[in-house]
C-alpha cells in the first residue's frame, strides 16, 4: 500500500528559529514528491522534486530529496509568525494520484 | 484569471439529507480532482476525473458519494444520507494534465467547502 509519512506532526517554535519538516514514502512506481502549504482551507504548492541531492530554494524555504532513502526535507530558516501553517507532502501515485501525508502543524510564536 | 471555486463556502445540514457540493474548476484544465480533509487529518483522496475517460473513483469510502463532472468543466459531488462523520472540508484541484501520462503538472486547490452534519 502507498503510504507517506510526515514528521513532527506538531512543532513550535520562536519567531527566528530554523525548523526541518520531514516526509517520508513507500510508494510505486516513485516519479515525484510535492510539497504545499495550507494556511486555512486550500493548499498552496510549494515545491516539486524529482531528483534526489537537488535543493529546491525559495526564499528562506528550501527542501530537498533522497530517493535512496525514500525521503525528503523541508527547510525554513528564521521563520516568521507568517510560516504558522500546515505543511503537506504528497506523492503522485498510478491511478489514485495522489497520496498526501498526514502533514506537520507549524505554529511560530512572536 | 479566476482560480478553482467551489460552492458553498460552508454547509450545514441534517443527518440522513443529501448534499451536492459544487466545483468550478480553471478553464482548460482537463484533470479535476475532490478531497476531503476531516478535522486534525491530512488530504484524502476522493475521486478524480481526466478528459473524458471514466473516473478513478478509488477513493469514495462508501456508495453514498458519488461525483460527476459535465461537459468537461465543472463538477459536482454528491453525498446522499449524510453521516457525522462525513463532516469535513470538501477541497477540489484541477491541473492541466497535457503530455506524458506520467507527467506531473501542478494542481490548483480551490477554497474548499466546511460540511457540518449535525
Amino acid at each position: 500500500e502507498d503510504k507517506v509519512v510526515q514528521s513532527p506532526l506538531s512543532l513550535v517554535v520562536h519567531e527566528g528559529d530554523t525548523v526541518t519538516l520531514n516526509c517520508s514514502y513507500e510508494v510505486t512506481n516513485f516519479r515525484s514528491l510535492l510539497w504545499y502549504k495550507q494556511e486555512k482551507k486550500a493548499p498552496t504548492f510549494l515545491f516539486m522534486l524529482t531528483s534526489s541531492g537537488i535543493e529546491k530554494k525559495s526564499g528562506r524555504l528550501s527542501s530537498i530529496l533522497d530517493k535512496k532513502e525514500l525521503f525528503s526535507i523541508l527547510n525554513i530558516t528564521a521563520t516568521q509568525t507568517g510560516d504558522s501553517a500546515i505543511y503537506l507532502c504528497a506523492v503522485p501515485v498510478y491511478g489514485q494520484n495522489f497520496v498526501f501525508g498526514p502533514g506537520t502543524r507549524l505554529s511560530v510564536l512572536p | 484569471g479566476a482560480g478553482v471555486s467551489q460552492s458553498p463556502s460552508n454547509k450545514v445540514t441534517e443527518k440522513g439529507k443529501d448534499v451536492e457540493l459544487r466545483c468550478d474548476p480553471i478553464s482548460g484544465h482537463t484533470a479535476l480532482y475532490w478531497y476531503r480533509q476531516s478535522l486534525g487529518q491530512g488530504l484524502e483522496f476522493l475521486i478524480y476525473f481526466q478528459g473524458n475517460s471514466a473516473p478513478d473513483k478509488s477513493g469514495l469510502p462508501s456508495d453514498r458519494f458519488s461525483a460527476e463532472r459535465t461537459g468537461g468543466s465543472v463538477s459536482t459531488l454528491t453525498i446522499q444520507r449524510t453521516q457525522q462523520e462525513d463532516s469535513a472540508v470538501y477541497l477540489c484541484a484541477s491541473s492541466f494534465r497535457g503530455g506524458r501520462p506520467s507527467s506531473y503538472n501542478e494542481q490548483f486547490f480551490g477554497p474548499g467547502t466546511r460540511l457540518t452534519v449535525l
